[in-house]
């Protein structure tokens, strides 16, 4: 019962370098998210899905992409880092779109960006 | 905009002694959702307890229950008898019952439990 996986778990990455982080989940959810969490700040929601084929921004979304062509997948892509993307990176999601369901979280990725 | 605010960045609580976690919120939805999530050391971002705009009744899990009072917008969570892994931060979080589903977390307010 693997739930929400997220990889790489930590990454190093030079300026202008791009990247994708992965999220996987395996329990047919519809909602899926991104989220970043800064010191001080909590958790800021980058961008978001209700379903395979829509994706809509959050709070932060500058220097992000994302796609939605499964169910399952979510991927997070940084185009070009900068130094500000340095941040711990959670993929959550929820069983419908709805708001009642709990979000289950996947571990987190931690990125640097030089 | 939805906008949830945390006002302790930190707290003491000693051992077996109960804790409110403050947390008030904004927004012009008739219909929304409110959250706390645990956040140990370790990382990994825990559920607690949820509580709907139209529940009559304040929310309940265990040594946990959420003190809603819709009129002043407050969803404080109050842990009763602290434990050591209580030790955490803790996240408030909302959600409109919108075509938007978003949550929207508040900046936590980090608790210590004192032997």
């Amino acid at each position: 019962n693997a739930g929400v996986t997220q990889t790489p778990k930590f990454q190093v990455l030079k300026t202008g370098q791009s990247m994708t982080l992965q999220c996987a989940q395996d329990m047919n959810h519809e909602y899926m998210s991104w989220y970043r969490q800064d010191p001080g700040m909590g958790l800021r929601l980058i961008h978001y899905s209700v379903g395979a084929g829509i994706t809509d921004q959050g709070e932060v979304p500058n220097g992000y992409n994302v796609s939605r062509s499964t169910t399952e997948d979510f991927p997070l892509r940084l185009l070009s880092a900068a130094p500000s993307q340095t941040s711990v990176y959670f993929c959550a999601s929820r069983p419908d779109r709805g708001g009642t369901g709990e979000l289950f979280f996947g571990e987190g990725s931690r990125l640097t960006v030089l | 905009a939805q906008k949830i605010t945390q006002t302790q960045p930190g707290m003491f609580v000693q051992e077996k002694e109960a804790v409110t976690l403050d947390c008030t919120y904004d927004t012009s939805d008739p219909s929304y959702g409110l959250f706390w999530y645990k956040q140990p050391s370790s990382g990994e971002m825990i559920f607690l307890i949820y509580q709907g705009s139209y529940d009559q009744q304040n929310a309940t899990e265990g040594r946990y229950s959420l003190n809603f009072q819709k009129a002043r917008k407050s969803a404080n969570l109050v842990i009763s008898a602290s434990q050591l892994g209580d030790s955490a931060m803790y996240f408030c979080a909302m959600t409109p019952m919108d075509s938007s589903y978003k949550l929207i977390f508040g900046s936590g307010t980090r608790l210590l439990v004192r032997p």
